[in-house]
């Protein structure tokens, strides 16, 4: 079935780093990948929808120079949160939709983020 | 305002018995339903879905029930198995394809040997 890939599954870091998150379609390419995250005991959150060769589209209240997306290729997006914070740790999570098709959404394992 | 509710935020059920998870929806212009499951620290694993047009969908031992008039859709489980234990969360979508899925809180499922 279909794959995305997610990495780093975990990252610590300190606060004012900067953390570059990537989402990968293994087996299917991809122009349009979501980005989610997740809180304690709370639902997924969309955060942006990231378009192949164009800039993505940001939630209300998401900054998006806060939280940089780049989807370069069929296969790839990433998400960069710059300057991290501690409100920002979290668990982030990508998703992928299959081009040319009805299959569902498959995600990545997600990406928990702790920063110090 | 939560679009996609999921009001029992926990459930425990016997091995072997029957397992149902509910989810109620506000947004009339939903016409894509889906559960995913998840583990702790893994991403949500689609489960099974069900289109407005129908209103039961059903793969092995899971069955999702759609009740467009009332919107409310659940997922049955039968019989439920301790592997089975896991957070499940509804979601929803306009229309499917490339729109992103509007998510409940989860339900965390226990199935007790």
């Amino acid at each position: 079935g279909a794959v995305v890939s997610q990495h780093p599954s975990w990252v610590i870091c300190k606060s004012g780093t900067s953390v570059k998150i990537e989402c990968r379609s293994l087996d299917f390419q991809a122009t349009t990948m979501f980005w989610y995250r997740q809180f304690p005991k709370q639902s997924l959150m969309l955060m942006a929808t990231s378009n192949e060769g164009s800039k993505a589209t940001y939630e209300q209240g998401v900054e998006k120079d806060k939280f940089l997306i780049n989807h370069a290729s069929l296969t790839l997006s990433t998400l960069t949160v710059t300057s991290a914070h501690p409100e920002d740790s979290s668990f982030y999570i990508c998703s992928a939709v299959p081009v040319f098709s009805n299959q569902p959404q498959h995600f990545g394992d997600g990406t928990r983020l702790s920063i110090l | 305002d939560q679009q996609v509710k999921q009001n029992s935020p926990s459930l425990s059920v016997q091995e072997g018995r029957i397992s149902i998870l509910n989810c109620d929806y506000t947004n009339s212009m939903f016409d894509y339903f889906l559960w995913y499951k998840k583990y702790p620290a893994e991403g949500p694993t689609f489960l099974i879905s069900i289109s407005s047009i129908k209103d039961k969908n059903e793969d092995g031992r899971f069955t999702v029930f759609l009740n467009k008039s009332a919107k409310h859709l659940s997922l049955h489980i039968v019989p439920s198995q301790p592997g089975d234990s896991a957070v499940y969360f509804c979601a929803a979508s306009v229309p499917l394809g490339n729109t992103p899925l509007v998510f409940g809180k989860g339900t965390r499922l226990s199935v007790i040997a």
